[in-house]
């Protein structure tokens, strides 16, 4: 089985732009979780989604959205980039057991 | 009060030692506890989930639970220089949709 996958790998942007991610999670994967990962913050949870709703939110500000769609692959979108938002960020995928979350490589973000 | 608190260490441990990980959790009804290792550069992996009060044992690694003192551990058994990375401990909340992790704690293991 192939594992989750994050595009892309690494991105550069500016102050002020947005930006779009994307998560394919492990086949037959339905619950699709989102991390930013900074050295000062560790871990922290951004969203959750299960066939295509967000079931729970972390306390980012509304800058940062999700969406889910009909095969299971999520994509993140942050707004307004600010420096603030440089991160590794990870999406993980849950079977149907709701249990072990298998994370995918993430995505280096870089604001300028 | 954090969710999920760890030493943030670093723990150096000589090879062949017993390496003893700690966390605490805030949320009692937590239902789901998870052990994951994240070597530097890479992406979390889980080492062990364990749901009930008491030890869960897998190879080297033993995770321990006890759901009244709100604790879970990890422990290493014969510690490789291999097992050198950040420990995280995960807790899933009541609801079972949102998990939560510690900060994660630094293992340094010398050959």
């Amino acid at each position: 089985k192939a594992g989750v996958t994050q595009t892309p790998r690494y991105l550069i942007k500016t102050r002020g732009q947005q930006v779009t991610l994307s998560c394919s999670p492990i086949s037959g994967h339905r619950s699709v979780s989102w991390y930013q990962q900074t050295p000062g913050q560790g871990l922290q949870f951004l969203f959750e989604y299960f066939s295509e709703t967000q079931r729970n939110k972390g306390n980012f500000p509304g800058r940062f959205s999700g969406r889910q769609f009909s095969n299971s692959r999520s994509e993140m979108n942050v707004s307004t980039l600010e420096l603030g938002d440089s991160a590794l960020y990870l999406c993980a995928s849950t079977g149907q057991s709701q249990e072990t979350q298998y994370f995918g490589p993430g995505t280096r973000l870089l604001v300028l | 009060q954090k969710e999920v608190e760890q030493n943030s260490g670093p723990l150096s441990v000589p090879e062949g030692a017993i390496a003893s990980l700690n966390c605490t959790y805030s949320d009692r009804g937590s239902q789901s506890f998870f052990w994951y290792r994240q070597y530097s550069g890479k992406s979390p992996e889980l080492i062990m989930s364990i749901y009930s009060n008491g030890d869960k044992e897998d190879g080297r690694f033993t995770a321990q639970l006890n759901k009244a003192s709100q604790y879970v551990s990890l422990l290493i058994r014969d510690s490789q220089p291999s097992d050198s990375a950040t420990y995280l401990c995960a807790v899933t909340n009541t609801g079972g949709f949102k998990t939560i992790f510690g900060a994660g704690t630094r293992l340094f293991v010398k050959a």
